[in-house]
């Protein structure tokens, strides 16, 4: 079955840096585009980055582009998400998701990250 | 960047009810757009997909309809496991965005 399994979260200082990951298993990765969302907490849901299944073709928000970095490597089984500069508003749980929109998708359990001093 | 619009914001129903929520896009997109259901602390639950189709599994109290601009999430009699939270996603061109969210409270 399908599982997507988000890791690195955690407390950082503002202006600091996290790397996310994700590990995917029981279908091949390779094939398949992914994203990731976060929710702040109590707050809506916001998309934050595309990778498209060979990673050539890459995707940011507005609120992220520039900070934030989205990769893949095929070879693992794994997506990532390097944050640099981070703010207070970074603050949320980041999902990774496969598939999102167009059909089934696939959402992991999701990962804290929590901006403060 | 496209801007999603969702009304109401908040919608206090009765088991039974029917119920539509609406969303609005700022330009059109086609038919590029995706209903998700929220429950606290899970991840979202993907409920229609290019505006209309029903995805597997989800029953068919729920339908979607409209393209362009104007789009509607029905409900046409409310369960008990449907008290939720529910967002439009919008993935006519990049950067991707979700509504707001409406959030579907008992009366």
């Amino acid at each position: 079955q399908v599982q997507l399994v988000e890791s690195g979260g955690g407390l950082v200082k503002p202006g600091g840096s996290l790397g996310l990951s994700c590990a995917a298993s029981g279908f091949s990765f390779s094939d398949y585009y992914m994203n990731w969302i976060r929710q702040a907490p109590g707050k809506g849901l916001e998309w934050v980055s595309y990778i498209g299944n060979s990673g050539r073709t890459i995707h940011y928000a507005d609120s992220v582009k520039g900070r934030f970095t989205i990769s893949r490597d095929n070879a693992k089984n794994s997506l990532y998400l390097q944050m640099n500069s981070l703010r207070a508003e970074d603050t949320a749980v980041y999902y990774c998701v496969r598939d999102l929109g167009f059909g089934e998708d696939y959402w992991g359990q999701g990962t804290l990250v929590t901006v403060s001093s | 960047d496209i801007q999603l619009t969702q009304s109401p914001a908040f919608l206090s129903a009765s088991v039974g009810d029917r119920v539509t929520i609406t969303c609005r896009a700022s330009q059109g997109i086609s038919s590029y757009l995706a209903w998700y259901q929220q429950k606290p602390g899970k991840a979202p639950k993907l409920l229609i997909y290019a505006a209309s189709t029903l995805q597997s599994g989800v029953p068919s109290r729920f339908s979607g309809s409209g393209s362009g601009t104007q789009f509607t999430l029905t409900i046409s009699s409310l369960q008990p496991e449907d008290f939720a939270t529910y967002y439009c996603l919008q993935l006519n061109s990049y950067p991707w965005t979700f509504g707001q969210g409406t959030k579907v409270e008992i009366k």
